[in-house]
């Protein structure tokens, strides 16, 4: 079973509009969750990463939150534009291994004009 | 500009002919990794290696082989005895292979098989 789920699996939503993405992860001790951000075609990028002392993080239109009791980051999309367009991928290490990460399968956001 | 240069983006294969897919970067960094990703699935580690002349098995190794003869580059090598060879594959690499590196991506090489 893969230990961070990401949803929604896809979603839709007009240009200038806001949006939220959840992702739920199992890894226990947890150390830190990151953020990529991969356009179509190409590799991921990171957004940001949130350690376990850190409840909200941005990068411009883009926050990040934690969650450590629950277990869940999400990532908010503020004013979207055309160019947000992309997968947005959820990873936590694997505890013990510094060479072991569990990724999510993605969301993938599409803004239409 | 530094980056993950990897070649080609599409490659285009027939069942059981080894096919070998190149990836060099230029940010001097220690640790290099390859996946598999999948449709509606996680990135999966095939390879990784944190030094050069020394590499690991990830969790999908099997029919797969790289080498690591010098720090830019870790070219991965697909064999008739991977089962399932279409996909599309990203190396990346990091500082080193802490939880806290992030990791550079490059821009990915699509395989198919037929």
């Amino acid at each position: 079973k893969n230990q961070v789920e990401q949803s929604p699996q896809s979603l839709i939503i007009l240009e200038g509009k806001n949006c939220t993405l959840q992702c739920n992860y199992t890894v226990s001790p947890f150390s830190n969750l990151r953020w990529y951000k991969q356009d179509t075609g190409r590799g991921p990028v990171s957004l940001t990463i949130m350690t376990f002392s850190e409840n909200t993080k941005s990068n411009g239109r883009y926050t990040a939150t934690l969650d450590a009791d629950t277990k869940q980051s999400s990532l908010h999309i503020t004013a979207s534009q055309l160019s947000d367009s992309a997968s947005y991928i959820c990873v936590v290490p694997a505890p013990g291994n510094d060479y072991k990460l569990s990724f999510g399968a993605g969301t993938t956001v599409t803004v239409r004009a | 500009d530094g980056g993950i240069t990897q070649s080609p983006k599409y490659l285009f294969r027939k069942e059981g002919q080894n096919v070998t897919l190149s990836c060099e970067q230029n940010l001097n960094h220690d640790a290099m990794y390859w996946y598999r990703q999948d449709p509606g699935q996680g990135l999966r580690l095939i390879y990784y290696s944190q030094i050069v002349n020394d590499f690991q098995k990830g969790d999908i190794a099997e029919g797969y082989s790289v080498s690591r003869e010098k720090k830019e580059s870790f070219p991965l090598t697909v064999t008739s005895a991977q089962k399932n060879p279409t996909a599309f594959y990203l190396c990346a690499s990091s500082i080193t292979t802490g939880a806290d590196s992030p990791l550079h991506f490059g821009n990915g090489t699509r395989l198919t098989v037929t």
